[in-house]
Parts: structure tokens; C-alpha cells; sequence
């Protein structure tokens, strides 16, 4: 079973917009994280935002925030007042506490913010 | 900057021949993490290595693979005989210690193999 589903391939939002990305994750291990990390056309992978499984609020970074959702799995990536350097991919990704060293990723959201 | 620091970004490799690819992690860091990111997927991991030890190779094909963290210098993830399955980006991470939120990333090493 795959540990990240990303269900959009692709997503577009109009600038100033609010935009949502979705990820549903499984594991049976009660510690874990949840990231989500950005891949502008240049390539490099940037940390967003991170949430613990434990963690009692949504994370939030400035304009992202986390919609964890414990008892669904899921952990939605919001980006609030979208510009156009959000334009990119996004992958969200987990580590498990029984596993330590590996982050599991998902395949990616493209997401285009139209001027 | 103070990142981490792979070279070359891109390389390109004939079948056959081997592929180095190194990694300078952030000054002061001892964790190193290479990961593998196939066309329209995500990274997967390869392999863990603290100075001069492999923690977790799990993730590594077994054969024609293998990385090291030298007590001197940078990791080196090196692919014996490539094949065009290798073409891939291939990034390195490294952190403080083994601790996911003092992940850094790399830019990546783009491999072509022709």
C-alpha cells in the first residue's frame, strides 16, 4: 500500500486565492510527521511546514497551514493568497517513528497560479 | 550559503560507464540522506550514512550502487555501469542529527544516461 497518495496531478488557482492540496497517508505507527516540501522548476526540494502526529493545533508557516485530519489521514496542504512564485510542485511526505530514517513521499502536485 | 552543496547538477553518462555523484553536507552536520526521484515521481530513499558508516541501506539496489561518508570530505554516491533505468534525479539531504525536522535538501543531481 502506498504510505502518500496525492490524488492531483495538476492544480491551477487564480492569484490572491486560496488554493488546498490533498494528501492522505497510512501507517499503523502512532509517531510520525508529516511534510510537505516545495520543488519550484529549479529543482531543489524547500521545507514548508511540518505537523507531528501528537501535535494538538494545525501547523501553520505564514501563508501555509496544515489541515490535519488524524482520523481521516489526511494532511492538506493550504496556501492562502496565492502568488505566482507558488507556482511549482509539491510533494507531501512522512516519517515514521519505527522506521527513523526514511521519509516517504507522495508522486506530487503541480500546481499553477494564473496572473 | 551554507547548504548543502551536490555537484554537478547535470551529468550525463554513456551505458555503461560509472556516475559519481557527491555531496557536501551543511558545515557541522554528520547525517547524510541520498534519495532517488524518478520522472513524475516523488524522491524515494536510498540510503543513510553517518561519517565513515552506512546506518541504513535499505533503500539501495544491490548491486552496481554503493555510497560512502568519508571521515574527510564529501559523500559519494557512485553507479557502476549505468544503465538508462539510472536517469533520474538523485538528491542528498543532511541534518544536525537524526532528526527529520533538521532535514536540508540539496538541489540535485541530474543523471542522463545515453
Amino acid at each position: 500500500a502506498q504510505k502518500i497518495t496525492q490524488t492531483q496531478p495538476g492544480m491551477f488557482v487564480q492569484e490572491k486565492e486560496a488554493v488546498t492540496l490533498d494528501c492522505t497517508y497510512d501507517t499503523s505507527d502512532p509517531s510520525y510527521g508529516l511534510f510537505w516540501y516545495k520543488q519550484p522548476s529549479s529543482g531543489e526540494m524547500i521545507f514548508l511546514i511540518y505537523q507531528g502526529s501528537y501535535d494538538q493545533q494545525n501547523a501553520t508557516e505564514g501563508r501555509y497551514s496544515l489541515n490535519f485530519q488524524k482520523a481521516r489521514k489526511s494532511a492538506n496542504l493550504v496556501i492562502s493568497a496565492s502568488q505566482l512564485g507558488d507556482s511549482a510542485m509539491y510533494f507531501c511526505a512522512m516519517r515514521e517513528a519505527r522506521t527513523g530514517n526514511q521519509f516517504y513521499f507522495g508522486t506530487g502536485t503541480s500546481l499553477t497560479v494564473i496572473p | 550559503n551554507a547548504g548543502v552543496m551536490q555537484n554537478p547538477r547535470h551529468l550525463v553518462r554513456r551505458r555503461g560507464q560509472e556516475a559519481r555523484l557527491r555531496c557536501s553536507p551543511v558545515k557541522g552536520h554528520s547525517h547524510v540522506y541520498w534519495y532517488r526521484q524518478l520522472p513524475e515521481e516523488g524522491l524515494k530513499f536510498m540510503v543513510y550514512l553517518q561519517k565513515e558508516n552506512i546506518i541504513d541501506e535499505s533503500g539501495m539496489p544491490k548491486e552496481r550502487f554503493s555510497a560512502e561518508f568519508p571521515k574527510e570530505g564529501p559523500s559519494i554516491l557512485r553507479i557502476q555501469q549505468v544503465v538508462r533505468g539510472d536517469s533520474a534525479a538523485y538528491f542528498c539531504a543532511s541534518s544536525l542529527e537524526d532528526r527529520p525536522y533538521g532535514y536540508t535538501f540539496g538541489s540535485g543531481t541530474r543523471l542522463t544516461v545515453v
